[in-house]
C-alpha cells in the first residue's frame, strides 16, 4: 500500500513569506508527527497528533508554526513570516496506535519537504 | 537539553568490518529504543528497536546491545555492506506516549 505522502518535496520561498506543507498519513494510521532535521542535525520534534487532537505540541518553535489535522487523515502544518532559520527538511511520519501503552508501533516516515527560505 | 546522545557523527568501515554506534541517555523512564536507517533523499526508517528488559536483540547482522545500568545502548553492523551505508539514528520513546526522541545521527560509509 501506499506510505506516508508529503507535499511539496520542495519549496523555495522568501522571507516573510507564508508556507504550507501538506502530509497525507497511511490510512488507518491514528498518530501523526511532524519533526524536522536541519542539515547535519538529528530530528527535531515538532507536534504529535492523536487522531485531530494534539496532545504534545512542545516543539513548535514558535508561534509562527502551527499544524491542524482533519480527522485521522491529512495533516498540514503552517509556517507564517518565514525565516532564513527555518531552512530545513520538515518531515511527517504516522504510526498505527491502538493502545497508547503500545510500544510496537513504529513511526513510517515520508521523504519530506526541502524548505528553502532565501 | 540533549537527551539522547549519539556518537560517532561520522564512521568509515570497511567493507566486511564492524560497525559500532554508541547512544547514551539521560531519562530512565523511557523505556522503547529504536534505531532507524536514512538514506539520502528518503525518510529515516525502522531498522529495529528494543526494549530494556533484555540486553540484546539480533536481526540478521544488526544487533542492539543495551545496558540498562549504564543507560547507554548500541547498534552493532556486522560484515558491512556498501549498501549499509546511511545515517543511523538511534532513538528513545516513553511507552504510553509515543513521542519519539532522536539522537543526532552518525553517518555510516562502507568503503569497498
Amino acid at each position: 500500500g501506499a506510505g506516508v505522502s508529503q507535499s511539496p518535496s520542495n519549496k523555495v520561498t522568501e522571507k516573510g513569506k507564508d508556507v504550507e506543507l501538506r502530509c497525507d498519513p497511511i490510512s488507518g494510521h491514528t498518530a501523526l508527527y511532524w519533526y524536522r532535521q536541519r542539515l547535519g542535525q538529528g530530528l527535531e520534534f515538532l507536534i504529535y497528533f492523536q487522531g485531530n487532537s494534539a496532545p504534545d505540541k512542545s516543539g513548535l518553535p514558535s508561534d509562527r508554526f502551527s499544524a491542524e489535522r482533519t480527522g485521522e487523515s491529512v495533516s498540514t502544518l503552517t509556517i507564517q513570516r518565514t525565516q532564513q532559520e527555518d531552512s530545513a527538511v520538515y518531515l511527517c511520519a504516522s504510526s498505527l496506535v491502538r493502545d497508547p501503552r503500545s510500544y510496537n508501533s513504529p513511526l513510517h516516515f515520508g521523504n519530506g519537504t526541502r524548505l528553502t527560505v532565501t | 537539553q540533549q537527551q539522547v546522545k549519539q556518537s560517532p557523527q561520522s564512521l568509515i568501515v570497511q567493507k566486511g568490518g564492524i560497525s559500532i554506534i554508541n547512544c547514551a541517555y539521560e531519562n530512565t523512564a523511557f523505556d522503547y529504543f529504536p534505531w532507524y536507517q536514512q538514506f539520502p533523499g528518503k525518510g529515516p526508517a525502522l531498522l529495529i528497536a528494543i526494549r530494556p528488559d533484555v540486553s540484546e536483540k539480533k536481526e540478521g547482522r544488526f544487533t542492539i546491545s543495551f545496558n540498562k545500568s549504564a543507560k547507554q545502548f548500541s547498534l552493532h553492523i556486522m560484515d558491512s555492506q556498501p549498501g549499509d551505508s546511511a545515517t543511523y539514528f538511534c532513538a528513545a520513546s516513553i511507552g504510553g506516549y509515543q513521542k519519539v526522541t532522536f539522537g543526532i545521527g552518525t553517518k555510516l560509509q562502507v568503503i569497498p
